[in-house]
């Protein structure tokens, strides 16, 4: 079946340093996937999106690439801050703006 | 800044009870819908609103589930009987437009416990 997934349970990584996640998508026919944050207790929160048309998509520290030979995406966050500390969800946004999430990583940023 | 409202923040319910939790969609969006994150899991599509009836359901939204806009700024989700495997967070969400241009703005969510 369909299925957006993930790589990368935990990632543990230093104050300044760069993080990156990794998403994997099963559906050729993807056309628009997003990077969700979600923060204890909290909903999903928009971070960036990315269209199949495209390669990469930076936003203000965070950056989307898009291998779609692989079926493969991934977030690049620059400089991580404290408060990056989240779960991250890939996701492919489908018609009638149906979301299929992946399984989520968990980012820990040590100071 | 301009949000999604849920209510309750968590409630606790005997298997075979009826639960509706409400959600304050943003007020210029037109499209809704209801997520939902078991414990450790992914977020699952549950269902889908638009024009005052359902665009889309999932295999989950079963005739348990219900889905109502009774006035112009509540969306609720009704469970009708709940099971113990319903416990989870349940996510509302809404958006302007669709598509590209539609992004999903989530509340923070209902926590829901079955006992």
């Amino acid at each position: 079946g369909e299925s957006v997934g993930l790589h990368l349970p935990t990632l543990s990584v230093q104050e300044g340093d760069n993080s990156i996640i990794n998403c994997a998508y099963s559906n050729s026919a993807s056309d628009y996937f997003i990077w969700y944050k979600q923060e204890s207790g909290k909903g999903p929160q928009f971070i960036i999106d990315i269209r199949s048309n495209m390669d990469k998509r930076q936003g203000q520290r965070v950056t989307v690439l898009l291998n779609k030979t692989v079926k493969h995406l991934s977030l690049q966050i620059a400089a991580t801050q404290p408060g990056d500390s989240a779960v991250y969800f890939c996701a492919d946004q489908a018609a009638g703006n149906k979301l299929t999430f992946g399984g989520g990583t968990r980012v820990l940023v040590k100071p | 800044e301009p949000e999604v409202t849920q209510t309750p923040s968590h409630q606790v319910t005997q298997m075979g009870q009826e639960v509706i939790l409400r959600c304050v969609p943003i007020s210029n969006h037109l499209y809704f819908y209801w997520y939902r994150q078991i414990l450790g899991q992914k977020v699952e599509f549950l269902v889908s609103f638009y024009n005052n009836e359902i665009s889309e359901k999932s295999e989950i939204f079963d005739d348990q589930f219900s889905v109502e806009r009774p006035d112009g700024s509540n969306f609720t989700l009704k469970i009708r009987s709940t099971k113990l495997e319903d416990s989870a967070m349940y996510f509302c969400a809404s958006s302007e437009d669709q598509g590209y241009t539609g992004e999903l703005f989530f509340g923070e969510g209902s926590r829901l416990t079955v006992l």
